[in-house]
């Protein structure tokens, strides 16, 4: 199936440890993105990656750390988890210039932070 | 500051019924306005995208309207099916020289009874 995808589902831990969230798109697209989705439902970008180079950083702390190893890749790596960190993130994928650089987003990844 | 708002947060429709969902935009510069579908659990799904030159789009049974010159937009819901309960969310895209940042709306949860 062609689409975004990303592991995995939901992932449950406590304060202060390190966990990654991997997205993989097989669109042949060449920006991906990370999105956090709040309790209230806003989705708020906090990445973007064009062609494996960061493009989009948005006042994210640093205990965030995007990986681009290839175009069809963007993983999440949180250190030092905090309990403000629960949220539903969200990756998406797009290429400039089709159909007005429209986004296909991955199924979500639900982190409860304990 | 940029901003987009919808309205009602929330709806209650019974099935075959229509309904209209409203979004407000302060986002400039402005490149085009979408509306997504996210049901429970999963990301959302883009459906209708629309240039500040166009007035309406329709997929399906959903159509969207555009006024950029009073920057609001709406979409209609006929006909609802059981199916059509989930978020609907109003984004707005800035142009590419401002890196097409998109601009989420709270979003309308809609729900369908039988």
């Amino acid at each position: 199936d062609t689409a975004v995808s990303q592991t995995p589902k939901y992932l449950v831990t406590q304060m202060g440890n390190d966990k990654s969230i991997k997205c993989e798109q097989n669109l042949g697209h060449d920006t991906m993105y990370w999105y956090k989705q709040d309790s209230k439902k806003f989705l708020k970008i906090m990445f973007s990656y064009n062609n494996k180079e960061l493009i989009i950083n948005e006042t994210v702390p640093n205990r965030f750390s995007p990986k681009s190893p290839d175009k069809a890749h963007l993983n999440l790596h949180i250190n030092s988890l905090e309990l403000g960190d629960s949220a539903v993130y969200f990756c998406a994928s797009s290429r400039p210039g089709l159909a007005l650089n429209e986004q296909f987003f991955g199924p979500g990844t639900r982190l409860t932070v304990l | 500051k940029n901003q987009v708002e919808q309205s009602p947060q929330s709806l209650i429709i019974l099935e075959g019924k229509n309904c209209t969902l409203q979004c407000n935009y302060t986002v400039s510069p402005f490149s085009n306005l979408r509306w997504y579908k996210q049901d429970t659990g999963r990301g959302p799904v883009s459906l209708t995208i629309m240039t500040f030159s166009e007035n309406t789009k329709s997929n399906g049974r959903y159509t969207a309207t555009l006024d950029a010159d009073t920057k609001q937009s709406s979409l209609h819901i006929t006909a609802s099916q059981l199916s059509d309960s989930a978020s609907y969310i109003c984004v707005v895209s800035a142009p590419k020289a401002a890196g097409n940042k998109l601009t989420f709306g709270g979003g309308t949860r809609v729900l369908v009874k039988p």
